[in-house]
């Protein structure tokens, strides 16, 4: 069965250093999702591609964040630098289409940031 | 501002019995709505969804149940197993925006 795949798993870093995730989506899903979740919350959404466009960061803190999905695939989040209010479960997701789809999530990147 | 919302964050049920876990919505543009269930170290994994222009939906042991004008769906298990025991997330969707709850921990009892 076709998955959702992200690494690292686990990350620690230092405040003020930069880290970076990595998410491949299921093969032919158009739509990837970046979420946020912090312990004892639901995912919030970073920011939404389709296809190689963003069609939604508004909630991404563009000052310290940054994604990109280059060839429509694969898609990379960063963080420079990194604060320890960063702390949290980084959740990427793909779905078919865009709109009232379900979505299947990846394992997540939990990151600690000391 | 929570659109969506989770006002019990756990609940615990004997094994066979019945689990109900509920959902609270502010905005009536959601057209579609999903509940997602989660283990520990692993990603949320979609378990049922329901379109707003239904009121129930089965698969299995899970029947979603939607009540537009109180704007309120519920998660129905039946009959609840160990297994079920995970955080359980409703979401809502307009367009191409998704909105999770805090989330439901359910613990079934053997």
């Amino acid at each position: 069965e076709a998955e959702v795949a992200q690494s690292p798993r686990y990350k620690i870093t230092e405040k003020s250093q930069a880290v970076a995730f990595w998410c491949d989506p299921i093969s032919g899903h158009a739509t990837l999702y970046w979420y946020r979740q912090i312990l004892g919350q639901g995912p919030e959404l970073l920011v939404q591609f389709q296809d190689e466009s963003v069609v939604d960061d508004s909630q991404l803190p563009k000052d310290r964040f940054s994604a990109e999905r280059l060839k429509g695939v694969d898609s990379t989040l960063k963080i420079q630098p990194a604060e320890l209010g960063d702390s949290a479960m980084y959740l990427c997701a793909s779905s078919p289409v865009g709109g009232s789809e379900e979505q299947y999530f990846g394992p997540g990147t939990r990151l600690t940031v000391t | 501002d929570q659109q969506v919302k989770q006002n019990s964050p756990s609940l615990s049920v004997q094994e066979g019995r019945i689990s109900i876990l509920n959902c609270d919505y502010t905005n009536s543009m959601f057209d579609y709505f999903l509940w997602y269930k989660k283990y520990p170290a692993e990603g949320p994994t979609f378990l049922i969804s329901i379109s707003s222009i239904k009121d129930k939906n089965e698969d299995g042991r899970f029947t979603v149940f939607l009540n537009k004008s109180a704007k309120h769906l519920s998660l129905h298990i039946v009959p609840s197993q160990p297994g079920d025991s995970a955080v359980y997330f409703c979401a809502a969707s307009t367009g191409n925006q998704f909105y999770f709850g805090t989330g439901t921990s359910l613990t079934v009892i053997p």
